[in-house]
């Protein structure tokens, strides 16, 4: 079956503006994580939901960063008042069970 | 919370030749030790897992061993290929509240050479 998808895979965007990317995960699978990787670096977790209910944001770096599940399916996470910082590669993974993760292809930020 | 260390940063192998890959961890409530296989360019892949109640698991030239008294893990690859050339991360969590909150080590560049 699809694997999970990420949208857009990358981002351009100039310093100050909103982004928001997209994951969608493999159907059924009802836990999401989201990721940030830096260049040479491991994924950093940032945040999890269990369906619709976003229970763990203790990643999410500061409060321009948010994510949402609205319907348990679809995630998006948003990254206001964007700063040079905040370029990455951003993942998302979802599950089944609790331990194999499946990872998406990423969306790579740059902010200028 | 959780910290992983990940030794060594970079490993140059000859095709044939088996590569072992060193990680700690700090938080002795972790129980669950995957090993992420990331091609250029590519996502992160699950290679191997373990959990905290076994020591050793083997999959065909890949085994990952587990010392909990010393809280390290290590990733053995053997009769080393090519294509295993690739960045090796490993991550540690405890699976407590019913998820999986990885951690992750910084990675290892693996060059296996013909």
């Amino acid at each position: 079956g699809a694997g999970v998808s990420q949208s857009p895979r990358y981002k351009v965007t100039k310093r100050g503006q909103d982004v928001a990317l997209r994951c969608d995960p493999i159907s059924g699978h009802v836990s999401l994580y989201w990721y940030r990787q830096a260049l040479g670096q491991g994924p950093e977790f940032l945040t999890y939901f269990n369906y619709e209910a976003q229970q763990d944001k203790s990643g999410l770096p500061n409060d321009r960063f948010s994510a949402e599940r609205p319907e348990g399916s679809i995630s998006t996470l948003t990254i206001q008042r964007t700063e040079q910082r905040d370029s990455a590669m951003y993942r998302c993974a979802s599950t089944h069970t609790e331990e194999t993760q499946y990872f998406g292809p990423g969306t790579r930020l740059l902010v200028l | 919370g959780e910290n992983v260390e990940q030794h060594p940063s970079t490993l140059s192998v000859q095709e044939g030749d088996s590569a072992v890959i060193k990680c700690t961890y700090s938080d002795s409530a972790s129980n669950y030790f995957p090993w992420y296989k990331q091609e250029l360019g590519k996502r992160p892949q699950l290679i191997i897992d373990i959990r905290s109640n076994v020591g050793e698991k083997k999959d065909q030239r890949i085994a990952v061993t587990l010392n909990k008294t010393a809280k390290h893990f290590s990733l053995h690859i053997t009769e080393t290929q090519p294509e295993d050339s690739a960045v090796y991360f490993c991550a540690a969590s405890s699976l407590s509240g019913g998820y999986n909150k990885l951690i992750f080590g910084a990675g290892t560049r693996l060059a296996v050479h013909p």
